[in-house]
């Protein structure tokens, strides 16, 4: 059964830090990884996603890793911003069929100090 | 927001009443999904439609049951409400181009609901 771990669960920064949140997975047969921002009371946006074949993505920024061979995923976020609070969520959909199910991390909970 | 909306956005309700909670897109999406999400689980499979009238089970469907007649609309119902019920459900789509590693997941912006 496929388990997506997220480490940290929280993390608190000074504007202006480079950081990294990791996202690691169990079974290495997946189609694509997602990341998501959730805002405190709203719903997901998604903000990159990489599929199996790519190594990485990137969006201003942000600039995601995947190596499926370790099962794991980082998200990089450069020179964070009091705006980029909020929880990021990996997700990862997996390999068998083809219904989209997603399998999703408890979320690291980013707090970025003015 | 890939056209999605939710319905009810808030619902209190009592123990033993059934409640149903809508999704709704706009862009003719084949796939549908409701999620739950809860502290301590995080986002959890409940039940996804592949097409008008196909729907199966996910992860945490016990209580739960879902029906889609029409392709715009996804409902979800719990037939008799508990408390261990209480959670924000979030409906989610899937898009772009077909073949899978490229599809992108969407969520509407959920429905909290309350079960007293």
């Amino acid at each position: 059964k496929q388990e997506v771990t997220q480490i940290p669960a929280a993390l608190s920064v000074p504007e202006g830090e480079n950081l990294v949140l990791n996202c690691s997975f169990t079974d290495s047969a997946i189609y694509n990884l997602q990341w998501f921002r959730q805002d405190p009371g709203k719903g997901l946006t998604s903000l990159l996603l990489i599929q199996s074949s790519q190594r990485e993505q990137t969006s201003g920024r942000l600039n995601a890793s995947l190596d499926k061979s370790s099962g794991r995923s980082t998200l990089y976020i450069a020179a964070s911003q009091p705006g980029d609070s909020a929880t990021y969520l990996c997700a990862v959909r997996e390999g068998s069929g083809n219904t989209g199910k997603l399998i999703f991390g408890q979320g690291t909970t980013l707090q970025v100090k003015p | 927001d890939a056209g999605i909306t939710q319905s009810p956005r808030h619902k209190v309700t009592e123990t033993g009443t059934p409640v149903t909670l809508r999704c709704h897109q706009t862009e003719n999406h084949r796939y549908m999904y409701w999620y739950r999400q809860d502290p301590g689980h995080g986002l959890r499979l409940i039940h996804y439609s592949y097409g008008v009238k196909d729907t199966d089970k996910g992860e945490v469907s016990d209580g739960y049951s879902v029906s889609r007649s029409k392709t715009e609309d996804f409902l979800l119902t719990l037939e008799s409400a508990t408390s261990s019920q209480t959670s924000v459900y979030f409906c989610a789509i899937t898009s772009g181009p077909s073949g899978g590693a490229r599809e992108t997941q969407y969520f509407g912006p959920g429905t909290r609901l309350l079960v007293l």
